[in-house]
């Protein structure tokens, strides 16, 4: 199985601010790379596809950058609406494997 | 527009057995893989099942021969058929669509399963 880890746990910033989450595979998993943003009580929303590619509707203050093994989500301004759990998720291999999650608070 | 519409959750017994449905829209079971997805209280998501456009199957180990994914094209429903229920199968159930670059493009609002004595 193919294990996410993802960094920091949590992050604590500040509206305006940027915010830069890692993901980790513990192999290469190509660019099959999906990042979630995912608010309480609600489904995970998919924000970018194969490690760089905005879902429909995503903005563009959400990019998605790596390959192999090392990713990272970047928010280039974080908006009140952006505070929130963000997950990754791979899909090159079964079963398909999520990260444990960090959560972006604000500070 | 896509959506997505998951019932048939509740409280089950140890040992029991649910069948969960999800009602499709703006899309059709037959053009598109659909999964299910599961996601126990402050947990990270895990992926349960998926059954692909072709009639495919996949399973994580842990529900293999217990949970079987279907679908009925004629009313655009996909069901998960669970049994022999455990604690540790507690959680939100979420029916999620694939696009062809992306496991779970759109999701619907999940049904709780508790499974408790």
């Amino acid at each position: 199985e193919i294990v996410l880890t993802q960094s920091p746990a949590t992050l604590s910033l500040s509206p305006g601010e940027r915010a830069t989450l890692s993901c980790r595979a513990s192999q290469s998993i190509s660019d099959y790379l999906a990042w979630y943003q995912q608010k309480p009580g609600q489904a995970p929303r998919l924000l970018i596809y194969d490690a760089s590619n905005r879902a429909t509707g995503i903005p563009v203050r959400f990019s998605g950058s790596g390959s192999g093994t090392d990713f990272t989500l970047t928010i280039s301004s974080l908006e009140p609406a952006d505070f929130a759990v963000y997950y990754c998720q791979q899909r090159i291999k079964w079963p398909l494997t999520f990260g444990g999650g960090t959560k972006v608070e604000i500070k | 527009e896509v959506q997505l519409l998951e019932s048939g959750g509740g409280l089950v017994q140890p040992g029991g057995s649910l069948r969960l449905s999800c009602v499709v829209s703006g899309f059709t079971l037959s053009s598109f893989t659909v999964s299910w997805v599961r996601q126990a209280p402050g947990e990270r998501p895990e992926w349960v099942s998926t059954l692909t456009d072709g009639g495919q199957t996949f399973y994580r180990d842990s529900v293999k021969g217990r949970f079987t994914i279907s679908r009925d094209i004629s009313t655009n429903t996909l069901y998960l058929q669970m049994s022999g229920l455990g604690a540790d199968d507690t959680a939100v159930y979420y029916c999620a669509k694939a696009a062809p670059a992306s496991s779970f493009e759109n999701w619907g609002q999940g049904t709780l399963v508790t499974v408790s004595s």
